[in-house]
């Protein structure tokens, strides 16, 4: 099946600093990624839906000025969480979507589990 | 707006037992609808989807989920849990008005007991 990876798979950071986290499709082209961040024993919330060049969208609530979304190719988006202070500390998803023969799936990448300390 | 509700935060079944976790639904026709399980510190693993196909979904694992549109559930089942199945579930709702993007509901703890 489609395969999508994060990197890093996790990372420890110092308040103030920025981290950039990668998403990619493997072996499929997806014009169209998620974001989601994971709060322990929380559910998924979505972050923002990152289009394919153009802008991506952010769920209300969500500060686009410090959660930068780059959807540079249609393989890879990127998620820079920027000035990064203690609570952004979560863990964080993404998802490509996929149109194949009709239909439509998401695949989940594994995750990012940031700290910031 | 797309939403799911998850009723009960935890469940506790005994292993060989039935497993029933409860999953609404709202949402414009067709939805699709999905479980996902995610084990401690892991990603999300797809268990099964709805795409309004046939209303009785078998997945992995011997996890099957039946779509009932009068009632807007999706509930999720296992005739027998087995101790592996101890996890944290997630039902999921997209398409309709909400396009592609993915919503989850809070999630159901499902503990196993020897």
């Amino acid at each position: 099946g489609a395969v999508v990876s994060q990197h890093p798979s996790w990372v420890i950071c110092k308040s103030g600093t920025s981290v950039k986290i990668e998403c990619r499709s493997l072996d499929f082209q997806a014009t169209t990624m998620f974001w989601y961040r994971q709060f322990p024993k929380q559910s998924l919330m979505l972050m923002a839906t990152s289009n394919e060049g153009s802008k991506a969208t952010y769920e209300q609530g969500v500060e686009k000025d410090k959660f930068l979304i780059n959807h540079a190719s249609l393989t890879l988006s990127t998620l820079t969480v920027t000035s990064a202070h203690p609570e952004d500390s979560s863990f964080y998803i993404c998802s490509a979507h996929m149109t194949s023969g009709g239909a439509e799936t998401q695949y989940f990448g594994p995750g990012t589990r940031l700290l910031v300390l | 707006a797309q939403s799911v509700t998850q009723l009960g935060s935890h469940v506790s079944v005994s292993e060989g037992a039935l497993v029933l976790l409860r999953c609404n639904y709202s949402s414009s026709v067709p939805p699709y609808l999905f479980w996902y399980v995610q084990y401690p510190n892991q990603g999300l693993q797809l268990l099964l989807k709805y795409t309004s196909a046939a209303t009785l979904v078998k997945g992995i694992n011997g996890f099957e989920a039946e779509f009932k549109k009068s009632e807007t559930s999706f509930h999720l089942t296992k005739p027998s849990a087995h101790m592996s199945d101890a996890a944290e579930y997630f039902c999921a709702v997209s398409g309709g008005t909400g396009g592609f993007k993915t919503i989850f509901g809070a999630g159901t703890r499902l503990f196993v007991k020897a």
